[in-house]
This record gives C-alpha cells, sequence and structure tokens, in this order.
C-alpha cells in the first residue's frame, strides 16, 4: 500500500489567491483528519470525517477554510482567500474501522507558503 | 477537560545512553495510548501503543513504553539511543468512550542525540 498520499508537496501562492490541498486516505480506511502544523501552534486538528462525513469541524480556523470529501478515496482542503497566516504544514492522516484501537496514518504533508 | 502533556520542549542525550521521553495525561477511565515520531519534513510515524494488558509496550526501532495508572503517564524509553533518533515525538492519547475516537495531541518533545 502506497500509504496516505498527499498533493502538493510543497505550494507557494500569492495572499488573496485559492490553494486546494489534496488528499488519498489508505484504501478501506473510513476515517479521515486534516492536522496543520505550526512552531508557535503545534499540532491542530482541523477537520475529522468518518465515512465521507464531516463529524467535527470545530478546528477549522475560519470560514475561508474549507474540506470536503466526496468519496472514500479523496479529500480536500481549500483556503479561499489564502494569507500569510495560513502558512504551516498541512497533513492528511486516515485509519480504519475498530473503534479507536489502531493508530492514525500519515501523509507527507503539504507545506504552504503563502507570501 | 482532557489533555496530553509532554512536558519537556527537547531532551539531550548522548549516543548509546538511555533516553526517557515524557508524557502525561487528564482523560478519565482507560485510555488509548499512542506515541509518534516525527523525522524533518516527514510527517508522522507511529511508533507504539498501548490498549490494554501488559504496562509495558514494545514498538519500533527499540523503543518501548510504560503504562503508569497511578501516575497517568506513559513515558517513551529506548535503552540506548542513537544518532538516528534525533527528532520530534508526539504523545496521543484517545478516550475509548469517544464516539469519535479522536486523538488528543501534545505539544510535541524534540530530542536530540549527540554523537
Amino acid at each position: 500500500d502506497a500509504g496516505v498520499i498527499q498533493s502538493p508537496r510543497h505550494e507557494v501562492t500569492e495572499m488573496g489567491q485559492e490553494v486546494t490541498l489534496r488528499c488519498k486516505p489508505i484504501s478501506g480506511h473510513n476515517s479521515l483528519f486534516w492536522y496543520r502544523q505550526t512552531m508557535m501552534r503545534g499540532l491542530e486538528l482541523l477537520i475529522y470525517f468518518n465515512n465521507n462525513v464531516p463529524i467535527d469541524d470545530s478546528g477549522m480556523p475560519e470560514d475561508r477554510f474549507s474540506a470536503k470529501m466526496p468519496n472514500a478515496s479523496f479529500s480536500t482542503l481549500k483556503i479561499q482567500p489564502s494569507e500569510p497566516r495560513d502558512s504551516a504544514v498541512y497533513f492528511c492522516a486516515s485509519s480504519p474501522p475498530n473503534r479507536g484501537v489502531t493508530e492514525a496514518f500519515f501523509g507527507q504533508g503539504t507545506r504552504l507558503t503563502v507570501v | 477537560a482532557q489533555s496530553v502533556a509532554q512536558p519537556e520542549d527537547q531532551v539531550n542525550v548522548a549516543e548509546g545512553n538511555p533516553l526517557t521521553v515524557k508524557c502525561t495525561y487528564s482523560v478519565s477511565g482507560n485510555p488509548y495510548l499512542f506515541w509518534y515520531v516525527q523525522y524533518p519534513n516527514r510527517g508522522l510515524q507511529f511508533l507504539l501503543k498501548y490498549i490494554t494488558g501488559d504496562n509495558l509496550v514494545k514498538g519500533s526501532y527499540g523503543f518501548e513504553a510504560e503504562f503508569n495508572k497511578s501516575q497517568t503517564s506513559f513515558h517513551l524509553k529506548k535503552p540506548s539511543a542513537l544518532v538516528s533518533d534525533s527528532a520530534l515525538y508526539f504523545c496521543a492519547v484517545r478516550d475509548p468512550r469517544d464516539s469519535n475516537y479522536q486523538l488528543i495531541w501534545g505539544a510535541g518533545t524534540k530530542l536530540i542525540i549527540k554523537p
């Protein structure tokens, strides 16, 4: 298995532009998480999907952030418009359906820089 | 409130010496406990977990951790450190009673192993 796949690995964009981050979870996993990691705030959970349904989006910082999971094999995190303070590494993780006893599997992350 | 504490931002150890990275938690009941490692410019990788049973659990790369319920701790240990163990280590806890099975993360501890 290729693991959780995120694209792009790096993204540099200008303030005000729309940014879309993509994630392909591991096949068979039914939970998907989007995290943001910064030096100041550490690792923050942005949103959590279970069976393609958003369960908890309380971590999404502002209305500029939105996430979708149209099917079990694909999710997007969109920032529109982007701002310099959105610069961070964004991780996607997935886990299988087994009542929480297994670990989450992380992608390599997308390093976003907004200038 | 549920929380995870990693009291040390950084731990410095000489190569060949034993290492300990501390983690304490505040979750009632019998939590599930996890350790992850993050190497530079990489995603988080699972190291080990405690679900039930033997309080001492062994994981990847020679790491182990001991669950201590009375002290609500789950410290990560390794008998002999390697320079390649230098990385960022995260402790995480999950409350089995949480129907969403979400992970609560510590802030991370930077481990530096000096030759």
